[in-house]
């Protein structure tokens, strides 16, 4: 069964280093997400992205954040100058298609634990 | 605004009883919901999604959720637990936003299944 897949599993970084995060979405599929948990919490929704361009960000996608789909199969998440408050899991997702009643499925990678020091 | 309230951070059930993991939704609008699952140290799997077609339905490994809009809930259940359903639970609404739709996530129920 096709997967969404995430590299690396786990990335310790310093504070004020880039970072980049790379996902391959399930390969029919044309919209792309992020989201993110910090530990204890829930999980947030950061940004989606369509046709070469960011659909929807939350306020936490400041630009700090960017997210590009460099080639036909990775979609990545970069942070230029990590902080401590961004130490989190964070999570791929894709989708075949969008619907209007909202019932189309997101499938989820394993999800990158980025430890900023 | 839409939103997703889960009423139980922790459920501890016995292996072979019923579990019950509670959520109520907030929406203007017809909701589309759905349960998500993980487990420690795993990525979120699909449990299940209610669709407007039918209230009652049905998910992976024996879990079902019936959407009752005059209560705004959509509890998840599953008649008998299995040591391997002790993980994260999470509720999840479906908002439009520009030509994407993105999730909203409850804070999750974590299930604990005792022998």
């Amino acid at each position: 069964e096709p997967e969404v897949t995430q590299t690396p599993s786990h990335q310790v970084t310093q504070m004020g280093q880039e970072v980049i995060l790379r996902c391959v979405p399930i390969s029919n599929h044309l919209y792309f997400y992020w989201y993110r948990q910090i530990l204890g919490q829930k999980v947030e929704f950061l940004v989606s992205f369509y046709n070469n361009e960011i659909s929807e960000k939350s306020e936490i996608f400041d630009d700090q954040f960017s997210v590009e789909r460099p080639d036909g199969s990775n979609f990545t998440l970069k942070i230029r100058s990590t902080k401590l408050e961004d130490s989190a899991m964070y999570f791929c997702a894709s989708s075949e298609a969008v619907r209007t009643s909202g019932t189309d499925t997101q499938y989820f990678g394993p999800g990158t634990r980025l430890t900023v020091l | 605004a839409q939103s997703v309230t889960q009423l139980d951070s922790h459920v501890s059930v016995s292996e072979g009883t019923p579990v019950l993991l509670r959520c109520n939704y907030s929406s203007s609008y017809s909701p589309s919901l759905f349960w998500y699952v993980q487990h420690p140290n795993k990525g979120l799997q699909l449990l299940l999604k209610y669709t407007s077609a039918a209230t009652l339905v049905k998910g992976i490994n024996g879990f079902e959720a019936e959407f009752k809009k005059s209560e705004t809930s959509f509890h998840l259940t599953k008649p008998s637990a299995h040591m391997s359903d002790a993980a994260e639970y999470f509720c999840v609404v479906s908002v439009r936003g520009g030509a994407t739709n993105k999730l909203i996530f409850g804070t999750g129920t974590l299930l604990a299944v005792q022998p």
